[in-house]
């Protein structure tokens, strides 16, 4: 299996601009995880879907920050208007059941926003 | 709610020299205890796990062993390489937390040679 799939993998773009970030999950994972990381912060759960619906979406900032899951296969994370303070390392992670204990992480999309 | 407190780092060792990265951890129920590590420029992969009390989790000279009664999950290894330049975040699933991870804040550890 190739993994989780994040694109893109780096973007930098000015402030006001909309910006979208892309997951694709491991086949057949029943969750999905958005996570920000930032060396202020650290690690921050953003929101998480089971089978395509959204579970809890409690760590999302504020509402320039959406994100949709339309199929088992594809996640999208959205930020509309973008800010400098959005800057961060944003990883995506799938999970095949809610007793596994293991959550598989994409090699995440480095936003700036200048 | 759930939380996790690890060590402040950077950590910087000798290559070979003994590691250990403190963790303790507040949490409702039963949690399951992971620690995650994360190379440069990469995603966080699972290095290890305990389920329960008193297990140890092991994987590439790393362990750690749930202590219900000190509320902790210490990182330990005998011999560091360079290659074990890395963050390490310590993380726990609580038995309310239906799915979520709730992670600490990582540990920057830097292995010279």
């Amino acid at each position: 299996d190739a993994g989780v799939i994040q694109s893109p993998r780096h973007e930098v773009t000015e402030m006001g601009q909309e910006v979208t970030l892309r997951c694709k999950p491991i086949s057949g994972h029943d969750y999905l995880f958005w996570y920000r990381q930032t060396m202020m912060r650290g690690l921050e759960l953003l929101i998480y879907f089971n089978n395509n619906v959204p579970i809890d979406d409690s760590g999302m900032p504020e509402d320039r920050f959406s994100a949709k899951m339309p199929n088992a296969s594809f996640s999208t994370l959205k930020i509309q208007p973008s800010e400098p303070r959005d800057s961060a390392v944003y990883f995506c992670a799938s999970s095949p059941r809610l007793a596994s204990n293991e959550q598989y992480f994409g090699p995440g999309t480095r936003l700036t926003v200048t | 709610g759930d939380s996790v407190t690890q060590m402040e780092g950077p950590v910087t060792l000798s290559e070979e020299a003994f590691l250990t990265i403190n963790c303790t951890y507040t949490a409702t129920g039963y949690p399951s205890l992971f620690w995650y590590v994360q190379y440069p420029g990469e995603g966080l992969q699972l290095l290890l796990k305990a389920t329960k009390a008193d297990d140890k989790g092991s994987n590439k000279g790393f362990e750690a062993t749930y202590r219900k009664e000190t509320t902790s999950f210490h990182l330990e290894k005998g011999s560091v390489q360079v290659s074990d330049s890395a963050v390490y975040f310590c993380a726990l699933k609580g038995g309310t937390s239906y799915g979520k991870l709730t992670f600490g804040q990582g540990t920057i550890l830097t292995v010279h040679p």
